[in-house]
């Protein structure tokens, strides 16, 4: 069974300042991906990387994906508010089947 | 284009009682699963299914059974319902072939009381 392990599991800061989830397994990936999730609603995706060392930027967003793809990490520069929710990994190891982690989540006060 | 649906939102089962959770796309999407999300534990695959006829198991599927009869349709069905299978259950769906990205549904909250 191939596990991720998400950190941290909550996390709670003031608007402005920056943060780095990490997700780490001791398995090997074909992509991970990255998700948030609001109240109520299913997941939303909002990254893949598929190469190891793959940095990408999504506005104030950096996912980076580790260079033995056996993990990653999401950092956010300048948190607002609106950053507030539940950030799922998932590894894609098999033919569509995915592996998440725990979920982090962010609260971001104004 | 309305994505992933699922129907219903709520339900409330008592123990033993058995109900079939509805899961469309219109995506015209090949791979369909049926994931649950309890606190702390992220998402658990239950069953999934890689095209219409076909089903697979998951991590978690005791107690579940699915069914794809229509490429664009996934039921997810609990035969006789334990308080353990309190959850909210997703489903979602992706195209076969690259990173697989999944798209998922609003959710359903179970509780069996």
């Amino acid at each position: 069974t191939q596990l991720l392990e998400q950190s941290p599991q909550f996390l709670s800061i003031q608007e402005g300042e920056n943060l780095t989830v990490y997700c780490n397994s001791s398995s090997v990936f074909s992509s991970l991906q990255w998700y948030r999730q609001e109240p109520g609603e299913g997941p939303v995706l909002l990254v893949t990387v598929v190469t190891g060392g793959e940095v990408k930027k999504l506005k104030r967003l950096t996912f980076q994906f580790g260079d033995a793809r056996k993990d990653s990490s999401l950092h956010i520069t300048a948190a607002q508010p609106g950053d507030t929710g539940l950030y799922l990994c998932a590894g894609e190891a098999q033919y569509g089947k995915l592996t998440f982690g725990q979920g982090t989540i962010l609260t971001v006060h104004p | 284009n309305a994505g992933v649906t699922q129907t219903p939102k709520f339900r409330v089962l008592k123990t033993g009682q058995s109900m079939t959770l509805l899961c469309a796309q219109d995506m015209n999407h090949e791979y369909m699963y049926w994931y649950r999300q309890d606190p702390g534990m992220g998402l658990r695959l239950i069953h999934y299914s890689v095209g219409e006829g076909t089903t697979a198991k998951g991590e978690v599927p005791d107690g579940y059974n699915v069914s794809r009869l229509k490429k664009q349709n996934f039921l997810l069905g609990l035969e006789s319902a334990a308080p353990s299978q309190t959850s909210v259950y997703f489903c979602a769906s992706s195209r076969a072939g690259g990173s697989y990205e999944q798209y998922f549904g609003p959710g359903t909250r179970l509780t069996v009381t």
